[in-house]
């Protein structure tokens, strides 16, 4: 069974449209995560969400907007695409906000703008 | 600023050798440290955390020991492996129980047959 799991894997689009990438746990846990990781490899983290409120919101312009129906879901949306957007979007999730907490990613999605 | 520094280049060992990742960090006291690996084309993978009193943390092959004087980490693969080959990701939660992991840029370990 996948753990952390996201859709699409790839997604390729063109500058000005809107797109979501959605992202679902089974692991039962209150916490989940969007990271974006560009090409030159840096992870950051862009939003989380602990039992559907929002914790985390990095400075990261207001076209992306998560949403997260239940704990078990996190979706990202993302209005007027632009070429700088162009990366893989990781999802994760993990039991709280401890340090101790231990996030578990999923596969990644990998947008590209045209 | 707090800052999270991997050595970029890649590491190139010989398969039964022992790799040595390093991780170092400023401005900040963190009580934890995470390892993550990560595969080409994969989300990372948690592989170790070490606490600020551990020193050395051991898990199978992978030993991490945290120097909280010299702020720094180090990430050993003994017997290393073709299958290690991957990217190393070194982790540190700034803010204090919020979840928030800066991660260094990573190292990619190539090892090789």
């Amino acid at each position: 069974d996948t753990a952390v799991s996201q859709t699409p894997k790839y997604l390729v689009t063109q500058m000005g449209n809107d797109k979501s990438i959605k992202c679902e746990q089974n692991l039962g846990h209150d916490t989940m995560y969007w990271y974006k990781q560009d090409s030159k490899k840096f992870l950051k983290i862009m939003f989380s969400y602990n039992n559907k409120e929002l914790i985390i919101n990095e400075t990261v312009p207001n076209r992306f907007s998560p949403k997260s129906p239940d704990k078990a879901h996190l979706n990202l949306h993302i209005n007027s695409l632009e070429l700088g957007d162009s990366a893989v979007y990781f999802c994760a999730s993990s039991a709280g906000l401890a340090d101790t907490d231990t996030q578990y990613f999923g596969p990644g999605t990998r947008l590209t703008v045209l | 600023s707090q800052k999270i520094e991997q050595n970029s280049e890649a590491l190139n060992i010989q398969e039964g050798k022992t790799a040595t990742l390093t991780c170092n960090y400023t401005n900040y006291s963190p009580a934890y440290l995470q390892w993550y690996r990560q595969d080409p084309g994969r989300g990372p993978v948690f592989l170790l955390l070490i606490r600020e009193n551990e020193k050395e943390k051991r898990k199978e092959r992978l030993k991490v020991t945290f120097d909280t004087t010299l702020k720094q980490s180090l990430f050993h693969i003994t017997a290393s492996q073709p299958a290690d080959s991957a990217t190393y990701l070194c982790a540190l939660d700034f803010s204090g129980n919020t979840g928030k992991l800066i991660f260094g840029q990573g190292t990619t370990l190539q090892v090789k047959p």
